[in-house]
């Protein structure tokens, strides 16, 4: 166990579901991410909060919509998604201490959510 | 601008032989940088950090990496390969001109009995 716990850790889902990934740190962090992990591609940021502020978002299609409701929580929210979503979802966490300073910490990645798109 | 060359996309040992992961970095600013290993259907777990502190880097798992400024690279090695070892390795750049990281492409090492 990281830290980062993500739920749940394997999703099916159609093309016309709704469905959404949690995610929860526990280790005082106040950065939280998204990524994307297709096979054979690079990681893939998607989206960045910073103190539950949402900081950058990486060019995603409005069919992936994040949520930040406290510094402890980020959610994913699902919906309309494409066979080509299947992908492995990270979330990670870090102590971002603001622009140039969160570098030196690294991040806590949580298991991930395996998505299927059928 | 930041970025990282992972310059294998996968490296085969056998058993107890030395293992050599090769990264080179690019970075406007000084960097820091990062290894992570990923099992199979796990995320990724920081192996070790340098952050302008001493150029040699001890991390975890007897894993260990080495600053060279001049070389702009950050190999990863290990003396001994355990079967455990086999994983995706990234490489991992970040400077204060982007404080998002950059990923490198991974390395996937093979450990053979």
């Amino acid at each position: 166990e990281t830290g980062v716990t993500q739920t749940p850790r394997h999703l099916v889902m159609g093309m016309t579901n709704k469905k959404s990934l949690k995610c929860e740190q526990h280790l005082g962090h106040n950065a939280m991410y998204w990524y994307k992990q297709s096979a054979k591609k690079p990681l893939e940021l998607m989206f960045v909060y910073n103190f539950k502020e949402q900081t950058e978002n990486n060019s995603v299609p409005s069919r992936f919509s994040p949520e930040c409701p406290n510094s402890s929580h980020l959610f994913l929210h699902l919906h309309t998604l494409q066979p080509e979503d299947s992908a492995l979802y990270l979330c990670a966490s870090s102590q971002d201490m603001g622009r140039g300073r969160s570098s030196n910490y690294g991040y806590t990645f949580g298991s991930g959510t395996r998505l299927t798109v059928v | 601008a930041q970025s990282v060359t992972q310059l294998d996309s996968h490296v085969s040992v056998s058993e107890g032989t030395p293992v050599l992961l090769r990264c080179n970095y690019s970075s406007s600013y000084s960097p820091s940088l990062f290894w992570y290993v990923q099992h199979p259907n796990k995320g990724l777990q920081l192996l070790l950090k340098y952050t302008s502190a001493a150029t040699l880097v001890k991390g975890i798992n007897g894993f260990e990496a080495e600053f060279k400024k001049s070389e702009t690279s950050f190999h990863l090695t290990k003396p001994s390969a355990h079967m455990s070892d086999a994983a995706e390795y990234f490489c991992v750049v970040s400077d204060a001109g982007s404080y998002i990281p950059t990923f490198g492409r991974g390395t996937s090492l093979i450990v053979h009995p």
